[in-house]
């Protein structure tokens, strides 16, 4: 079955640690994203990347940090400078980004930081 | 500039009778819209879009939705609300370039659908 797989479901961080988000899809797509979902507000963007080796900052990207060494997998990394990390976490994938492009989302990391 | 205003943060109905869930847009292009319904504690699920062909477009699960430019407006309607439809939507507007070509997508703040027995 094509989709979007992320891992781990559930996570959670001591304050001072770093913590990297798994995002694997195999759709074959080009572009992939990262999200913040907090309540009573709509996903924010953190990240994304429209080819390998390649990504750019989205609208929250401080104190996140991404790689895209394959095509199908772009990794977090939630660091120790992100002071409110606490949050449901979303990756999508869309064949482009572009032109009205679906983006197709995963089933979401919950990440609480004790 | 690019935004999405979904009017209600929730929307009560009982099971049976029409879903309206509203949302108005602001865009500089022409932009594409698109509706997704989120579970909770799940990833969103793609209902419907419009990329400027036929302004009423059909979705998944009975869900419908009507481009209107003059009104800026793309709700999204049921005839028949089933239990199963109580989840959390989201309006999603997508249009406008960004470095590199891409588009930039802008969701709306959400609207929880209670179906009521």
């Amino acid at each position: 079955d094509g989709g979007i797989t992320q891992s781990p479901k559930y996570l959670f961080r001591k304050e001072g640690q770093n913590v990297t988000l798994s995002c694997e899809q195999n759709l074959n797509h080009d572009a992939m994203y990262w999200y913040r979902q907090d309540p009573g507000q709509g996903l924010r963007l953190i990240y994304y990347s429209q080819i390998v080796n390649d990504f750019q900052k989205g609208d929250i990207a401080e104190g996140y940090s991404v790689s895209r060494e394959k095509k199908e997998s772009f990794p977090l990394t939630v660091t120790s400078a992100q002071k409110n990390p606490t949050a449901f976490y979303l990756c999508a994938s869309s064949p482009a980004g572009v032109l009205g492009d679906t983006q197709y989302f995963g089933p979401g990391t919950r990440l609480t930081v004790l | 500039a690019q935004s999405v205003t979904q009017l209600d943060s929730h929307v009560s109905v009982s099971e049976g009778t029409p879903v309206l869930l509203r949302c108005n847009y602001s865009s500089s292009y022409s932009p594409s819209l698109f509706w997704y319904v989120q579970h909770p504690n799940k990833g969103l699920q793609l209902l419907l879009k419009y990329t400027s062909a036929a302004t009423l477009v059909k979705g998944i699960n009975g869900f419908e939705a009507e481009f209107k430019k003059s009104e800026t407006s793309f709700h999204l309607t049921k005839p028949s609300a089933h239990m199963s439809d109580a989840a959390e939507y989201f309006c999603v507007v997508r249009g406008g370039l960004l470095s590199g070509g891409y588009q930039k997508v802008t969701f709306g703040t959400g609207t929880k659908l209670q179906v009521i027995p």
